[in-house]
């Protein structure tokens, strides 16, 4: 069974540009998480999606938004892109069964620098 | 607020030796835990999970154990190997949430 597939794997934006990162879950997998990775903030929760619903969101500003498809794939959107939110980007997928509980499966995510 | 975090930021050990990774957290509601590894260039990579009802999980080399008096989580890892090398994260779930928190994550390095 593949894994989570996040694409592109290096992503070079400059100041006030828009992104679109792209995760394809694994096979199965209704939920999807995103997360940003920093090295000063670690690991912060942005959102996540069941059933092309966002189900639970993170503290981050309106600039940051996602989207699931009918077949579960996931797109996460950045718009005016600052220096700040040079980071990892992962996303991870699990079943999404209610009450949680269960391991996320994460991508090797998407290296995003602001210039 | 409610925080997960971890003891130590760095942890060296021989090869061979056994290692322990610490993690507090502070969310009582938490009642699901994770320990992810994570390598260079890569995304976190599921170790073992435990759930609040239990407070000692073993894998493959790896025992979690789970104190919720003091809200302790420890990984340990047997006879380390440098292919253990990898910075490790504690994350916690509340029941019923699907926002799981990771820790800042502590940095193993393993001497030959």
């Amino acid at each position: 069974k593949a894994g989570v597939t996040q694409t592109p794997r290096y992503l070079i934006k400059t100041r006030g540009q828009q992104v679109t990162l792209s995760c394809s879950p694994i096979s199965g997998h209704r939920s999807v998480s995103w997360y940003q990775q920093t090295p000063g903030q670690g690991l912060q929760f942005l959102f996540e999606y069941f059933s092309e619903t966002q189900r639970n969101k993170g503290n981050f500003p309106g600039r940051f938004s996602g989207r699931q498809f009918s077949n579960s794939r996931s797109e996460m959107n950045v718009s005016t892109l600052e220096l700040g939110d040079s980071a990892l980007y992962l996303c991870a997928s699990s079943q999404g069964q209610a009450g949680g509980h269960e391991k996320l499966f994460f991508g090797s995510g998407t290296q995003l620098s602001v210039l | 607020g409610e925080s997960v975090g971890l003891h130590l930021p760095t942890l060296s050990v021989q090869e061979g030796d056994n290692s322990i990774i610490n993690c507090a957290y502070s969310n009582s509601a938490s009642d699901y835990f994770i320990w992810y590894k994570q390598e260079s260039g890569k995304g976190p990579q599921f170790i073992i999970d435990i759930r609040s009802n239990m407070d000692k999980r073993q894998g493959q080399r790896v025992t979690v154990l789970l104190n919720k008096t003091v809200k302790h989580l420890s990984l340990q890892i047997a006879a380390t190997q440098p292919g253990d090398s990898a910075v490790y994260f504690c994350a916690e779930l509340p029941y019923n949430n699907n926002d799981m928190r990771f820790g800042a994550g502590t940095r193993l390095t393993v001497k030959p």
